[in-house]
């Protein structure tokens, strides 16, 4: 049972546009949410998170916004760059471990 | 720091032979991971250990499946007799964990593929 969902398989973006992603999470338990990067042949690197009692964290062009009553989190990417092509992962911490979505895959259009 | 290291970085086999993947975790970590990547269901947590010790093994799938951590800069997934189910990519991730922010940092996987 999948406790963190990404419902999205893939995203199109146009090069300088924002790119919203989106994830929805089931264990009102989770205090730490976490948003990893893939690109192919390597493993996933951090990328932002959020603690349970913020409702936003920005760094740079990534934003992650949290909506504890409704179990949602998204990340913006704005401007989007073709770099940002990649597959993006939403985790969620509870006790000593991270539960993942399957992954949204992210294609920037130039 | 070299980061995580897997070994192999592909691997093909043909089913019912034994497949042993292999994992070299950030020296000072504590704790390592080992997840499973499919299309359907993402990144799974297979197995976590802590201080070499294994705390939760309930996502591995079946006996087929076993993980050791002989030491704290060693460990290896085992899969006897592999199937071609088991096709997937195998990931390993360590970090040292004292609070729930702390990130994990993966190596680069092996991907199985089992004919």
């Amino acid at each position: 049972d999948q406790q963190v969902k990404q419902n999205s398989p893939s995203l199109s973006v146009q090069e300088g546009r924002i790119s919203i992603l989106n994830c929805d999470y089931t264990n009102s338990m989770f205090d730490y949410f976490l948003w990893y990067k893939k690109y192919p042949a390597e493993g996933p690197t951090f990328l932002i998170s959020i603690s349970s009692i913020k409702d936003k964290n920005e760094d740079g062009r990534f934003t992650v916004f949290l909506n504890k009553s409704a179990k949602h989190l998204s990340l913006h990417i704005v401007p989007s760059q073709p770099g940002d092509s990649a597959v993006y992962f939403c985790a969620a911490s509870g006790d000593y471990k991270l539960s993942f979505g399957a992954g949204t895959t992210v294609t920037v259009r130039a | 720091d070299a980061g995580v290291i897997q070994s192999p970085r592909h691997e093909v086999t043909e089913m019912g032979q034994e497949v042993t993947l292999r994992c070299k975790p950030i020296s000072g970590h504590n704790s390592l991971f080992w997840y499973r990547q499919t299309m359907m269901r993402g990144l799974e947590l297979l197995i976590y250990f802590n201080n070499n010790v294994p705390i939760d093994d309930s996502g591995m799938p079946e006996d087929r499946f076993s993980a050791k951590m002989p030491n704290a800069s060693f460990s290896t997934l085992k899969i006897q007799p592999s199937e071609p189910r088991d096709s997937a990519v195998y990931f390993c991730a360590s970090s040292f964990r004292v609070r729930e922010d702390e990130k994990l940092f993966f190596g680069s996987g092996t991907q199985l593929s089992v004919l």
